[in-house]
């Protein structure tokens, strides 16, 4: 069955460091979400790209965050200066379409702690 | 905005026992609703999807209520075991269109432990 993947499953860096996810879709999948889930809440949505377009990043704090997906397939999150608060869990999810009767399928996420 | 509240925030039962968790939302005009579970430091896993058009979804021992009207969904768990323990989450999404037709919005999550 075709999944979702994240790469680091676990990182821990210090304040002011940078640091990168990366996120591998489903085969064939053109939405690609980006979601951030800080310990207790619900996750919330950082990015949402359609191919190789971002499409909504409205939540995305511009000042430290970037994503991109330069060939429309996997895409890669940054974090530059990293801040205690953005330790969270950073999860990635991809649909067929970004038509809202297409499911989103989650990967297993990133656990980010920052020290 | 939407917003998306679940209750409890904790919940702990004995094994075999049936449950109730509760989701309520402010935004009616929603095209559907989802449950998921997210085990501890994990991704999430989808459960149940409810389009607006129902009033319920059933799998196995699962079964997911929606009254969009009343701005309200319940997960009902019949005989809960302890392989249920994990948190349950529901999520919206907006019945509109432009950008903001993907997004989901999360409630907090209740954290379910079912002792043996």
């Amino acid at each position: 069955e075709a999944e979702v993947a994240q790469s680091p499953r676990y990182k821990i860096t210090e304040k002011s460091q940078a640091v990168a996810f990366w996120c591998d879709p489903i085969s064939g999948h053109a939405t690609l979400y980006w979601y951030r889930q800080i310990l207790g809440q619900g996750p919330e949505l950082l990015v949402q790209f359609q191919d190789e377009s971002v499409v909504d990043d409205s939540q995305l704090p511009k000042d430290r965050f970037s994503a991109e997906r330069l060939k429309g397939v996997d895409s890669t999150l940054k974090i530059q200066p990293a801040e205690l608060g953005d330790s969270a869990m950073y999860l990635c999810a991809s649909s067929y379409s970004p038509l809202l009767s297409y499911e989103q399928y989650f990967g297993p996420g990133t656990r980010l702690t920052v020290t | 905005k939407q917003e998306v509240t679940q209750i409890p925030a904790a919940l702990s039962v004995p094994e075999g026992e049936n449950l109730v968790l509760n989701c309520s939302f402010t935004d009616s005009a929603i095209y559907n609703l989802q449950w998921f579970r997210q085990d501890p430091g994990k991704g999430l896993t989808s459960l149940l999807l409810i389009q607006s058009s129902q009033r319920e979804q059933t799998s196995g021992r699962l079964n997911a209520s929606l009254d969009k009207s009343s701005g309200r969904s319940t997960l009902y768990i019949a005989a809960s075991q302890p392989g249920d323990s994990a948190t349950y989450l529901c999520a919206v999404r907006p019945d509109a269109g432009g950008t903001s037709y993907g997004k989901l919005t999360f409630g907090q999550g209740t954290i379910l432990t079912v002792h043996p």
